[in-house]
């Protein structure tokens, strides 16, 4: 079964310094995509960053990069120069191409991520 | 967001009411898929929808809850006699045309006393 883990439930920083979440995935689908929403306070749902299991190298958006270790089936988020409005929920999610064209996405128990000044 | 909208963002219903969540995906789009996120839990797939189709409600409940997306007008999540178990936030997304992300509606929270 598709399954997705983040197993840190919550990950301090210091402004200004990296960090990494961790994701891990269990699948069986030749091709899937991951992908890595922020969820602030006030309840949306942020895209940040995808990486298809196929991408030769590994995504970056901005401050976004993602470290995919496809022998590892590890996708772990990193932050660059965290700023305090990073500090929110982040969930892992794996994209699963379903028969007739469908997909849903799966997505981890999420981390919480406090930033200090 | 990117344009999905969801109505009404909060919504409080005693147990046994009915909820009725309204989601518009992107203009010019015809697809949604609903989730729901249990409290400190991450989103679960509920049921994906083309215009006037269900493709896919493997993860809806058996009982209670149903869905549609009608020819005209917003996409429709139903809740009968609600439980104190249903209270959650529940997210519409909408494929990105020209991508392969999701984006999402702002949710709609619902409460059950």
């Amino acid at each position: 079964a598709q399954k997705i883990t983040q197993t840190q439930p919550g990950m301090f920083v210091q402004e200004k310094e990296a960090v990494t979440l961790d994701c891990t995935y269990d699948t069986s689908d030749p091709s899937y995509g991951l992908f890595w929403y922020k969820q602030p306070s006030s309840g949306e749902m942020i895209f940040l960053i995808y990486q298809g299991s196929y991408d030769q190298q590994n995504a970056t958006e901005g401050r976004y990069s993602l470290n995919f270790q496809k022998a590892r089936k590890s996708a772990n988020l990193v932050i660059s120069a965290s700023q305090l409005g990073d500090s929110a929920m982040y969930f892992c999610a794996m994209r699963r191409l379903l028969q007739g064209g469908s997909e849903k996405l799966v997505f981890g128990k999420g981390t919480k991520l406090t930033v200090n000044p | 967001n990117a344009g999905v909208m969801q109505n009404p963002r909060h919504l409080v219903r005693r147990r046994g009411q009915e909820a009725r969540l309204r989601c518009s995906p992107m203009k010019g789009h015809s697809h949604v898929y609903w989730y729901r996120q249990l409290p400190e839990e991450g989103l679960k797939f509920m049921v994906y929808l083309q215009k006037e189709n269900i493709i896919d409600e493997s993860g809806m409940p058996k009982e209670r809850f149903s869905a549609e997306f009608p020819k005209e007008g917003p996409s429709i999540l139903r809740i009968q006699q609600v439980v104190r178990g249903d209270s959650a936030a529940y997210f519409c997304a909408s494929p990105r045309l020209a991508g392969v992300e999701q984006f999402f509606g702002p949710g709609t929270r619902l409460t059950v006393l």
